[in-house]
Order: C-alpha cells, then sequence, then structure tokens
C-alpha cells in the first residue's frame, strides 16, 4: 500500500522569506499524482499544485513550485516570498493512476506552517 | 466558494444519535469522496462513489454508510454514534483522474 510521509509536523518562516515543506511517499507504482493542499484556519481545503509523475519537469504555480524527484520518491514544496496568508496546514496527497485504482487521495500527517511578520 | 456544498457546517448530537451529511458535488464532476479528519488520524478516506454506484471503500466502519442519488448529490449516515466519532467530514468531487479534488469547506461533527 502507498504511504506518504511528512516529517516536519511544524515549519516557521520570515515573511518574504523561502520555505520547503518536505515529503516523501512509498508506491511500487510508476504513473501517479501528487498534490499539495493547503487547509487555513478556515479548515477549508485548497489545492495548490500538483505534479504528474511521468512528467520530468517541476510543477510551478506563482510562488509555489515543487522539486520533485521520482527516483528519490521525494516530492517538496517551496514557497518563495511567504506572505501571511501562506500561513496554514499543508499536506501532501498520493493519486494512483492505475488503471482499477480507487483513486483516492493518499494524505500524509501534515505540516503546519507559521509566518512571522 | 468551491462549487462543492456541504451542509450543515456544524452539528453537535448525542452518542447513540444517526445523523445525515449531505453533499452537492461541483457541477459536471460524477466523482464523489467522502474523508474524515480528526486530530490524531489524519484525513482518511471513507468511501467514495462515481455516478451513483459506490467505487471503493476506505477505512469506513460498519455504521457509516453512504451513497449518491440520480442528481449526484451524496448523503454520508452516521449511525450509533460514538464520542470518537467526533471529526471533520469531507466531501469531495473530481472530474477525472489526473486532477485533484475540489473539497466541500467540510462539516464539523461533535458527538456528546
Amino acid at each position: 500500500a502507498q504511504t506518504v510521509t511528512q516529517s516536519q509536523p511544524e515549519m516557521s518562516v520570515q515573511e518574504a522569506e523561502t520555505v520547503t515543506l518536505s515529503c516523501t511517499y512509498d508506491t511500487s507504482e510508476s504513473d501517479y499524482y501528487l498534490f499539495w493542499y493547503k487547509q487555513p484556519p478556515s479548515r477549508q481545503m485548497i489545492l495548490v499544485i500538483r505534479q504528474e509523475a511521468y512528467k520530468q519537469q517541476n510543477a510551478t504555480e506563482n510562488r509555489f513550485s515543487v522539486n520533485f524527484q521520482k527516483a528519490a520518491k521525494s516530492f517538496s514544496l517551496k514557497i518563495s516570498d511567504s506572505q501571511l496568508g501562506d500561513a496554514a496546514m499543508y499536506f501532501c496527497a498520493y493519486r494512483s493512476e492505475l488503471l482499477g485504482s480507487q483513486g483516492n487521495l493518499i494524505f500524509g500527517k501534515g505540516t503546519k506552517l507559521s509566518v512571522k511578520p | 466558494d468551491s462549487g462543492v456544498t456541504q451542509t450543515p457546517k456544524h452539528l453537535i448530537t448525542a452518542t447513540g444519535q444517526r445523523v445525515t451529511l449531505r453533499c452537492s458535488p461541483r457541477s459536471g464532476d460524477l466523482s464523489v469522496y467522502w474523508y474524515q479528519q480528526s486530530l490524531d488520524q489524519g484525513l482518511q478516506f471513507l468511501i467514495q462513489y462515481y455516478n451513483g454506484e459506490e467505487r471503493a471503500k476506505g477505512n469506513i466502519l460498519e455504521r457509516f454508510s453512504a451513497q449518491q442519488f440520480p442528481d449526484l448529490h451524496s448523503e454520508l449516515n452516521l449511525s450509533s454514534l460514538e464520542l470518537g466519532d467526533s471529526a471533520l467530514y469531507f466531501c469531495a468531487s473530481s472530474r477525472g483522474v489526473n486532477y485533484g479534488y475540489t473539497f466541500g469547506s467540510g462539516t464539523r461533527l461533535t458527538v456528546v
């Protein structure tokens, strides 16, 4: 079974600085998707960025980018120019692309990010 | 507004009771997923429906059941509630395997 591990329960960053959140996963599959979700205090789950495993190019969405290392099964999220509104819980998630798979997301335990003014 | 609507937002009930949580997926999405988020367990997949049919089951208790109706809205039924069932219950919908989910705002269930 696939697992997702976020080894940093909490992180802190100064406003305008850059922070990287770590995520590793375990799978025997070659085709899958990886996601980062943000959960602010409102508890709403917001998709931040997604990465297809077959793509070598790292995904980027404005100030958010990933470092996808398929061989190492690593999927870190970099937040540049951190803003107060980035303070939230961040979840890494895995989704199989295998035909017949359940298609559900498997989440890590999350990393709580604080942004200091 | 994500397009996925969950009602009610908050629910307080007593142990042993039964409740129904409702979810309307985003327009055009055929898949509905239910997740439970508790403090110590993180986000746990419960069950998936696709166009009215059960597609996958996760860690869903026998006291819990769900269904998806012809108009694609879904209901999660929780019965014989226990204190440990207190959690945030999310519904999400998806357009396909290569998309992430769109989550609703969740239902906060408190069992007292």
